[in-house]
C-alpha cells in the first residue's frame, strides 16, 4: 500500500449503529486530519492530530470520536449519527516540522457514509 | 475569519484550449500558502500547484499556472492545452499556521468539464 488508504470505501448505517472509519498513511508523516465533504459545501476540517496528540477539534458533535493510536493510523468512531451526517469523509496526512509549518497534505480516497 | 471563495460552480472548456478558474480569499495574515487541489471522479484529492505568499513569482507546474495577486487576494488557476483527464472538481485552499499545527481552508470548488 502506498500513500493514504481509507476503509471502508462505502458505509451504510442506521442511526443507532456504531461503526468506525479507518485511515492509514504509509508516508512517514506525523500529522493526520479528518475532513467532512458534503455536497455544495466547502471541505470542513473536523480533527487534527499532530504527533498523536489532538490539536484541533472544530466543534464537532460528540457522536464523532477520533482516535490516533500511532502516527500511521487514525480512526473515526461513529455512534448515533443523524441523516445529515451523510457525507464523504476524507483523511489526510502531512509532515509537520517545528518552526516550519509548510507541508503538503496528502489525501485518502474517502469513505462515502450514508446514514439511514 | 479566513474564507476562500470560488465564484464559478461549474466551468467547461474544449480539449486543447485554455481555461482559468478563479479564487479569492480573505485573510489578515501576511505569511500563508495557497493551493489548488484536484478531485477527479475517483475522489482522491491531489495537489495541483502551490504558491507561497511571500513569493512574487507565479507558480507553474507544466500546463498549470497561477495568477497570484496578493494585494487583491486573488489566486486564479490557468490550465493550458486542456486534456480530457483534467475533468474534475478543483478546490482552492488557503493554509495558515495555528498553534502546533496548521489549518487548511477550502473553497466550495469548481467543477471543470472538458469537451472533446
Amino acid at each position: 500500500e502506498t500513500g493514504v488508504t481509507q476503509t471502508p470505501r462505502h458505509l451504510v448505517m442506521g442511526m443507532t449503529n456504531k461503526k468506525s472509519l479507518k485511515c492509514e498513511q504509509h508516508l512517514g508523516h506525523n500529522a493526520m486530519y479528518w475532513y467532512k465533504q458534503s455536497a455544495k459545501k466547502p471541505l470542513e476540517l473536523m480533527f487534527v492530530y499532530s504527533l498523536e496528540e489532538r490539536v484541533e477539534n472544530n466543534s464537532v458533535p460528540s457522536r464523532f470520536s477520533p482516535e490516533c493510536p500511532n502516527s500511521s493510523h487514525l480512526f473515526l468512531h461513529l455512534h448515533t449519527l443523524q441523516p445529515e451526517d451523510s457525507a464523504l469523509y476524507l483523511c489526510a496526512s502531512s509532515q509537520f516540522f517545528s518552526g516550519s509549518w509548510y507541508n503538503e497534505q496528502f489525501f485518502g480516497p474517502g469513505t462515502r457514509l450514508t446514514v439511514l | 475569519a479566513q474564507t476562500v471563495t470560488q465564484s464559478q460552480p461549474e466551468m467547461s472548456v474544449q480539449e486543447a484550449e485554455t481555461v482559468t478558474l478563479s479564487c479569492t480569499y480573505d485573510t489578515s495574515e501576511s505569511d500563508y500558502y495557497l493551493f489548488w487541489y484536484k478531485q477527479p471522479p475517483s475522489r482522491q484529492m491531489i495537489l495541483v500547484i502551490r504558491q507561497e505568499a511571500y513569493k512574487q513569482q507565479n507558480a507553474t507546474e507544466n500546463r498549470f499556472s497561477v495568477n497570484f495577486q496578493k494585494a487583491a487576494k486573488s489566486f486564479s488557476l490557468k490550465i493550458s492545452d486542456s486534456q480530457l483527464g483534467d475533468a474534475a472538481m478543483y478546490f482552492c485552499a488557503y493554509r495558515y499556521p495555528q498553534g502546533g499545527s496548521e489549518k487548511l481552508v477550502f473553497g466550495k470548488g469548481t467543477k471543470l468539464t472538458v469537451n472533446p
